[in-house]
């Protein structure tokens, strides 16, 4: 069985590009959320997608974006990056929403 | 709204020492409770959960009873190793659906490092 897994897994921008991360969803599993962890912080949830929908969001502006395919993979889109968006970027699946969640190993990004 | 706070760390023991690091929550309803792990460079392991009020969660000696009176969620473990050297979050989780259904809250951390 095939876990999550996160591509790029270390990406530098620079501040006001647009970045776009991937997910590939665990098998058998609909459901994916992003969250963003910030150095020395707990992971902030940024939004959830089932059914390729989304479906529950944080505090998060606007400019940060998903989508899920029909395989249920997922991106996350960031425009007009800043600074403070440097953080640890974990993606997360789950079979169906509220069940356990099984995160990847991140994208590490770093905005200059 | 929902609100893990963790001990602050970090914290530092000897192999073989007791470990105990404090979790309480603020949450509406009757959120299910979880610790997590995260290994240098890796993403976030599932270590234990409860899902309602005196249950206790352990996996690997790690052991946590959800105590809704005091409103915790307390991470222990009789015996360190080495290879416990992490850190380690308490979350918490909205069972009353919605658009915040299985949306994880988090609390900030605590670094463990354990000695020979």
């Amino acid at each position: 069985e095939t876990g999550v897994t996160q591509s790029p897994t270390h990406l530098i921008k620079t501040r006001g590009q647009q970045v776009t991360l991937r997910c590939s969803s665990q098998s058998g599993h609909n459901t994916v959320s992003w969250y963003q962890q910030a150095l020395g912080q707990g992971p902030q949830f940024i939004f959830q997608y089932y059914r390729e929908e989304e479906n529950g969001r944080g505090n998060f502006p606007p400019r940060f974006s998903g989508l899920q395919f029909p395989n249920y993979s997922s991106e996350l889109n960031v425009n007009a990056l800043e600074l403070d968006d440097s953080a640890l970027y974990l993606c997360a699946s789950s079979y169906r929403q509220g069940r356990e969640l099984f995160f990847g190993s991140g994208t590490q990004l770093s905005v200059l | 709204g929902n609100s893990v706070t963790q001990m602050e760390g970090p914290v530092t023991l000897s192999e073989e020492a007791f470990l105990t690091i404090n979790c309480t929550y603020t949450a509406t309803g009757y959120p299910s409770l979880f610790w997590y792990v995260q290994y240098p460079g890796e993403g976030l392991q599932l270590l234990l959960k409860a899902t309602k009020a005196d249950d206790k969660g352990s996996n690997k000696g790690f052991e946590a009873t959800y105590r809704k009176e005091t409103t915790s969620f307390h991470l222990e473990k009789g015996s360190v190793q080495v290879s416990d050297s992490a850190v380690y979050f308490c979350a918490l989780t909205n069972n009353a659906g919605g658009t915040s259904y299985g949306k994880l809250t988090f609390g900030q951390g605590t670094i463990l490092t354990v000695h020979p």
